[in-house]
């Protein structure tokens, strides 16, 4: 099993549904953390949190929100979707005693929003 | 605030050649770096890092970096293109302190021809 697991990999969504992405980790990290990649931007971070009872608002965090259920589960949520929320999305878990050069990436969620 | 600027949105390389991608770096903090490979329709692979040892940071597939504190760069090189180093390059910094996260480039993507 991977370290990192995201799902679903793939999902096509209407304007204005709710939808949820899931993530999950093996490694035993406090710190996880939501990006967006979208082509010509990069990667830009939109939730994070260092540990279960912390969550922090990124660079872009407009329009979503986030649940941290437990250590190893950080769902990312579009209340209501929208076209240009269409990107792929990755999360990210970090070893918090290693200044950030710990992070272990899922395989990303690719949303469609039509 | 920490962020990094990668000079070329596209760099074309013949096979054989020599690689040279740019990345530029604000911290106001010694930083740490690194480079992420990302293969069409894949994940993020961490090619290497610079953590304040060895200015000359070595990775996987034959990359290498070299950390220039006077010019704030860590521009990622390669002797010798393959046709299977086409690929996303981004670049990324975050920093020692206990709070930091990871803040990319907005990525280079090199196309290798015959």
């Amino acid at each position: 099993d991977a370290d990192v697991t995201q799902t679903p990999r793939n999902r096509i969504t209407k304007t204005g549904k709710r939808i949820m992405l899931e993530c999950s980790q093996t490694k035993g990290h406090d710190r996880m953390y939501w990006y967006r990649q979208d082509p010509g931007l990069g990667l830009r971070l939109i939730y994070y949190s260092f540990d279960v009872k912390d969550i922090n608002k990124g660079e872009i965090s407009d329009g979503y929100s986030v649940s941290r259920q437990a250590q190893a589960k950080f769902s990312l949520s579009l209340e209501s979707a929208i076209p240009n929320q269409t990107a792929l999305y990755f999360c990210a878990t970090s070893d918090p005693g290693r200044g950030g050069y710990g992070y272990t990436f899922g395989s990303g969620t690719r949303l469609t929003v039509v | 605030a920490q962020s990094v600027t990668q000079l070329g949105s596209h760099v074309s390389v013949s096979e054989g050649a020599l690689v040279l991608l740019r990345c530029n770096y604000s911290s106001s903090v010694p930083p740490y770096l690194f480079w992420y490979v990302q293969y069409p329709n894949q994940g993020l692979q961490l090619l290497l890092k610079y953590t304040s040892a060895a200015t000359l940071v070595k990775g996987i597939n034959g990359f290498e970096a070299e950390f220039k504190k006077s010019e704030t760069s860590f521009h990622l090189t390669k002797p010798s293109a393959h046709m299977s180093d086409a690929a996303e390059y981004f670049c990324a910094v975050s920093t020692p302190t206990g709070y930091s996260t990871l803040t990319f480039g907005k990525g280079t993507m090199l196309l290798v021809s015959p």
